[in-house]
């Protein structure tokens, strides 16, 4: 059983073209949260939600919108594609405090 | 804002020898609990081993140990008798705890680490 899944492991599209990336966690956690990783390895949080509720947005372009319909799922729905755009995105979860639970992470190449 | 450090990006060591990997933080908080995650080149993000900074004592996982100085805010990760499925990038991290703090993980930059046969 997959603590963190996030679903495709791999995108391969065109600039322009909307794409989605669906994560589900059935760990129980009531916060979910969305990292990008750049090709230098940086991680960088984009969003959080507790329980539905968004909690941060790290400055991130309109064009990423998180939806979160309950507590044990959060997508991420990206518009209009840009180059810049390519990196792996990672889905994770934790209760109040605790370490962060990962995904295997969604590679995101925009061409 | 909360800042981690890793100032090595690449090391190197020899199977069973031992490694130790730096980590500071800034903060201005009491309360945070810091990490040490692993990537191998799988991708995958796997917790290594996890420090409260309330406790004196520093955390320990079979052949990982950290030395955790928190006056001088430095995490240190070592590892021991170390192996060809170390090899990894690591990264240390941050996460507040104070009432009103932000949830989220801060990462350093990673250290990627090669084990040498």
């Amino acid at each position: 059983d997959t603590a963190v899944s996030q679903t495709p492991k791999y995108l391969v599209t065109q600039m322009g073209n909307d794409k989605s990336i669906k994560c589900e966690q059935n760990l129980g956690h009531d916060t979910m949260y969305w990292y990008k990783q750049d090709s230098k390895k940086f991680l960088k949080i984009m969003f959080s939600y507790n329980n539905k509720e968004l909690i941060i947005n790290e400055t991130v372009p309109n064009r990423f919108s998180p939806k979160s319909p309950d507590k044990a799922h959060l997508n991420l729905h990206i518009n209009s594609l840009e180059l810049g755009d390519s990196a792996v995105y990672f889905c994770a979860s934790s209760l109040h405090g605790g370490e962060l639970f990962f995904g295997e992470g969604s590679r995101l190449t925009v061409l | 804002a909360q800042t981690v450090t890793q100032s090595q990006p690449e090391m190197s060591v020899q199977e069973a020898e031992t490694v130790t990997l730096s980590c500071t933080y800034d903060t201005s908080e009491s309360d945070y609990y810091l990490f040490w995650y692993k990537q191998p080149p799988s991708r995958q993000m796997i917790l290594v081993i996890r420090q409260e900074a309330y406790k004196q004592q520093n955390a320990t996982e079979n052949r990982f140990s950290v030395n955790f100085q928190k006056a001088a805010k430095s995490f240190s990760l070592k590892i021991s008798d170390s192996q060809l499925g170390d090899a990894a990038m690591y990264f240390c991290a941050y996460r507040s705890l104070t009432q009103g703090g932000s949830e989220k993980l801060v990462f350093g930059k990673g250290t990627k680490l090669t084990v040498n046969p």
